[in-house]
């Protein structure tokens, strides 16, 4: 699976949207790019995946570039309890298990 | 949906001594995966099942580690002679056949070895 590189900490005002970046610059046409986050003293947490284009849930969006070679989850309207550590992975499909590296930590500032 | 259930919570012990925790998955799900999470770092892959079948074991997984997923419904993760490199937290997911890459995790097992 293709490495992903994120930058180690961000911070984002309360109320503003949140971008994280994500480089997977060696990501190959069958991976898909996973998003998931840990708060404090809980389990990761499921964001969202997508593999070409762009996505959206009720939780975020994921914005892939055209080459798939960076992507950007977007928080639309940040709030206290999305303070976490976001973790960006890239992965085959069946691959049968996750990779993360060390992420992001966001931390939402009132 | 009551979603994965570790138990203990955080669990004390001193060196040498043997531990077990337990991992109730969602019970539709038939992947069950172990990984484990000191401070400061991502998890840390450990062990997969599909159903029953232990199908890999991460080289991280020391002799002193074992886990079992006996009728594919529960996993044990039992450590023998603890040390204290073993404190961590010790995460359980599981997910679906048709889920994809959709993990859902427990909250985990906070380890500390005296």
């Amino acid at each position: 699976d293709a490495k992903t590189t994120q930058p180690p900490s961000m911070d984002c005002a309360e109320g503003r949207a949140a971008n994280l970046p994500c480089n997977h610059s060696t990501i190959s046409g069958n991976e898909y790019v996973y998003w998931y986050r840990q708060i404090h003293s809980q389990g990761p947490q499921y964001i969202i995946h997508g593999l070409k284009n762009n996505e959206t849930n009720e939780m975020a969006s994921l914005i892939i570039t055209e080459d798939r070679k960076s992507s950007t989850l977007i928080l639309p309207h940040a709030t206290l309890r999305d303070t976490a550590v976001y973790y960006c992975i890239a992965i085959t499909q069946g691959a049968q298990k996750l990779v993360f590296g060390q992420g992001t930590r966001l931390t939402i500032n009132p | 949906d009551t979603g994965v259930s570790q138990d203990p919570r955080h669990k004390i012990t001193k060196r040498g001594q043997n531990v077990t925790f337990r991992c109730d998955p969602i019970s539709e799900h038939n992947r069950l995966y172990w990984y484990r999470q000191t401070l400061g770092q991502g998890p840390e892959f450990l062990t997969y099942f599909q159903n029953e079948a232990q199908l890999e074991k991460s080289r991280l997984l020391s002799d002193r580690f074992s886990a079992e997923r006996p009728k594919g419904s529960f996993s044990t993760l039992e450590i023998q002679r603890t040390e204290q490199g073993d404190s961590a937290m010790y995460l359980c997911a599981s997910s679906s056949w048709t889920g994809g890459e959709k993990l859902f995790f427990g909250s985990g097992t906070q380890l500390s070895v005296l």
